[in-house]
């Protein structure tokens, strides 16, 4: 059973500081790693694909892969109340299907 | 905005009745895939259609089918519902390579939140 583990939540910050949220994955093999932000009651929003070891930066988000320990992470920076939201981890584990893990809440304080 | 759309946007249905939920891809793309998201829980892979044929099932019974169409636009098929396909429901469009052998970024749709009664 290929999975995605998340910590469920929910992940309070204050307004300013940095989220983080962490990810893991049972299946060595796989290539590409999403992270999606979910509002409530909305569809997943791509933020970041990340494909090789190391970081990835797009304006306040980094991700980070790590394929030996088999984890990615999602670091926002200067979180803002809008981005308040679930954050899914998604892992393409063949072209047919991304695994979705349970998606960590981020609640971020004013 | 994906560029994917969905219809409808809601839908109330009896238990044992059949439904069908529709996508648009976005421009460009060939690959349509269907996920189920029960409240609480991330997306669940459906299958996936690619030049019109299934192309990848998830661990879903027979009674969820689809279709896609020349112009890329799917359709999925559910019989016989029950209580707990009660969810919501997202398409997501990618692009194949000619060679099929990768899809890679999905783009969700807006989704449509079925209710089984």
């Amino acid at each position: 059973q290929k999975e995605v583990e998340q910590n469920s939540g929910p992940l309070s910050v204050p307004e300013g500081a940095i989220a983080s949220l962490n990810c893991t994955y049972s299946d060595r093999v796989s290539q590409s790693f999403f992270w999606y932000r979910q509002y409530s009651g909305k569809s997943p929003e791509l933020i970041m694909s990340i494909y090789s070891n190391g970081d990835k930066e797009d304006g306040r988000f980094t991700a980070q892969l790590n394929k030996a320990s088999q984890y990615v992470s999602l670091l926002i920076r200067d979180s803002q109340p809008s981005d308040s939201a679930t954050y899914l981890c998604a892992v393409n584990y063949g072209f047919q299907k991304l695994v979705f893990g349970t998606g960590t809440r981020l609640l971020v304080s004013p | 905005e994906t560029g994917v759309t969905q219809s409808p946007t809601h839908l109330i249905k009896t238990r044992g009745q059949q439904v069908t939920l529709r996508c648009s891809s976005q421009s460009g793309h060939n690959t349509v895939s269907w996920y189920q998201q029960a409240l609480g829980q991330g997306p669940q892979f459906i299958f996936q259609y690619y030049r019109e044929e299934e192309n990848g099932r998830g661990n879903f019974p027979p009674r969820f089918s689809g279709l896609q169409f020349p112009n890329y636009s799917s359709e999925l098929n559910v019989n016989a519902l029950e209580l707990d396909d009660s969810a919501l429901y997202l398409c997501a469009s990618s692009l194949a390579p000619r060679s099929g052998r990768s899809t890679d970024t999905q783009y969700f749709g807006p989704g449509t939140r079925l209710t089984v009664l």
